[in-house]
């Protein structure tokens, strides 16, 4: 099965830029690598998605190595606003046709002022 | 675009009693996933259906099963409720299950006393 880790917390400041990285072994070859926002009491929001290199969207960057065993997401200029716990997701085929999502371990980042 | 509504928000069953959480996909999405969350926890995928078949599943017991209609709406059926069933019950869907960029729901919050 794919394991999943990311730090399990992070601290930054307003403005600056903070990358946030998952590990992830054995992932499914063909899948994309999502990354989630969740605040307390809410579902996960959708951040950005990538399958290798890199991927920008008006929001944050995302970039996978070759071997896409791992991914970083990056979040430029931090907001008190972006405190909240991030995951990754990705996909890991069990050998057939059947797909089981796993959710990474999750990632807490707290923006003080 | 609705998004995803989940119902009940929030839940009390006793140990031992059947419980039918519903959810409302987003329409035009044909695939739906349920997660367990709990307290402090990553989300945990429990199965996913691709246009009213499941076509995944995650470590959870045949008590666990679900149905996905044709209108987009869908059920997460849990017998025999035990007290470590107490969590936070997320649906989410997506146009394709090939596509991670999943809508999530707010959840219902499920209490097993």
């Amino acid at each position: 099965l794919a394991k999943t880790t990311q730090p399990i917390s992070m601290d930054s400041y307003e403005g600056q830029e903070v990358n946030i990285t998952c590990s992830h072994n054995n992932i499914a070859t063909n899948d994309y690598i999502t990354w989630y926002q969740q605040f307390p009491s809410q579902g996960p929001r959708f951040i950005i998605q990538g399958y290798k290199t890199k991927v920008t969207n008006e929001v944050a960057s995302l970039f996978i190595p070759a071997d896409r065993k791992s991914s970083t997401l990056s979040l430029p200029r931090v907001s008190l606003s972006d405190t909240a716990v991030y995951y990754c997701l990705v996909g890991d085929k069990d050998g057939g046709a059947t797909n089981k999502l796993i959710f990474g371990t999750g990632t807490l980042l707290a923006v003080q002022p | 675009e609705t998004g995803v509504t989940q119902s009940p928000t929030h839940l009390i069953k006793t140990r031992g009693q059947q419980v039918t959480l519903r959810c409302s996909s987003q329409s035009g999405h044909n695939t739906v996933s349920w997660y367990q969350q709990a307290l402090g926890q990553g989300p945990q995928f429990i199965f996913q259906y691709y246009r009213e078949e499941e076509n995944g599943r995650g470590n959870f017991p045949p008590r666990f099963s679900g149905l996905q209609f044709p209108n987009y709406s869908s059920e997460l059926n849990v017998n025999a409720l035990e007290l470590d069933d107490s969590a936070l019950y997320l649906c989410a869907s997506t146009l394709s299950y090939s596509n991670y960029g999943y809508t999530f729901g707010s959840g219902t919050r499920l209490t097993v006393v």
